[in-house]
């Protein structure tokens, strides 16, 4: 049962550069995507989500793309900086009402100076 | 900054033996989630928690997990009688809206569970 998927497990990238983070779902009754980050020893932080209504939503430096036809969402960070090093999740909420938070296997981004 | 905390930050313990988990959420927040996420596995959702009675689980969730919000700061996961697969980094997050809403949950850093 992968709902949400996040097929690169790792990724790097030099810093100034752009980071870009992919997410492909399959279950087309999810209602808001969300974008977590996670340092080692720490709980998952909110960083960013979009509704299913919209197809790009931006905080700073992070821009999130949601394209519904192709059920995938990805995760922009310009410019990257060492700092952002951590893993990413994916997850998702569902239209039904459930609480719960369906997340992807995350992606670790390394930044390199 | 506010966070939610938890304890301890690391247990071992033997399969059969019963544990409790602790978290203490963000003080003005209202809503209350147990997740886990098993070595290399995906963050899974485990129990949400509203006004003082579970209002969602998972199928993971099964008679031997029970919550408790036993006074007006704590929540706790207890399990019964571990076995080998509950080992998991055993998260509590809290948020003031439903989860179901934006999805934005203040996590804690973690309970690490090892079941010998």
């Amino acid at each position: 049962d992968q709902q949400v998927k996040q097929n690169s497990p790792s990724l790097s990238v030099q810093e100034g550069r752009i980071s870009i983070l992919n997410c492909d779902y399959t279950n087309s009754m999810f209602d808001y995507f969300l974008w977590y980050k996670k340092y080692p020893a720490e709980g998952p932080t909110f960083l960013i989500s979009i509704s299913s209504i919209k197809d790009k939503n931006e905080d700073g430096r992070f821009t999130v793309f949601l394209n519904k036809s192709a059920k995938h969402l990805s995760l922009h960070i310009v410019p990257s900086q060492p700092g952002d090093s951590a893993v990413y999740f994916c997850a998702a909420t569902l239209k039904s009402g459930s609480e719960k938070l369906v997340f992807g296997k995350g992606t670790k981004l390394t930044v390199n100076p | 900054e506010p966070e939610v905390t938890q304890t301890p930050s690391h247990q071992v313990t033997q399969m059969g033996q019963e544990v409790i988990l602790r978290c203490v959420p963000i003080s003005n927040h209202l809503y209350f989630y147990w997740y886990r996420q098993i070595l290399g596995q995906k963050v899974e959702f485990l129990v949400s928690f509203y006004n003082n009675e579970i209002s969602e689980k998972s199928e993971i969730f099964d008679d031997q997990f029970s919550v408790e919000r036993p006074d007006g700061s704590n929540f706790t996961l207890k399990i019964r009688s571990t076995k080998l697969e509950d080992s998991a980094m055993y998260f509590c997050a809290s948020s003031v809206e439903s989860g179901r809403i934006t999805g934005e949950l203040f996590f804690g850093e973690g309970s690490r569970l090892t079941v010998l």
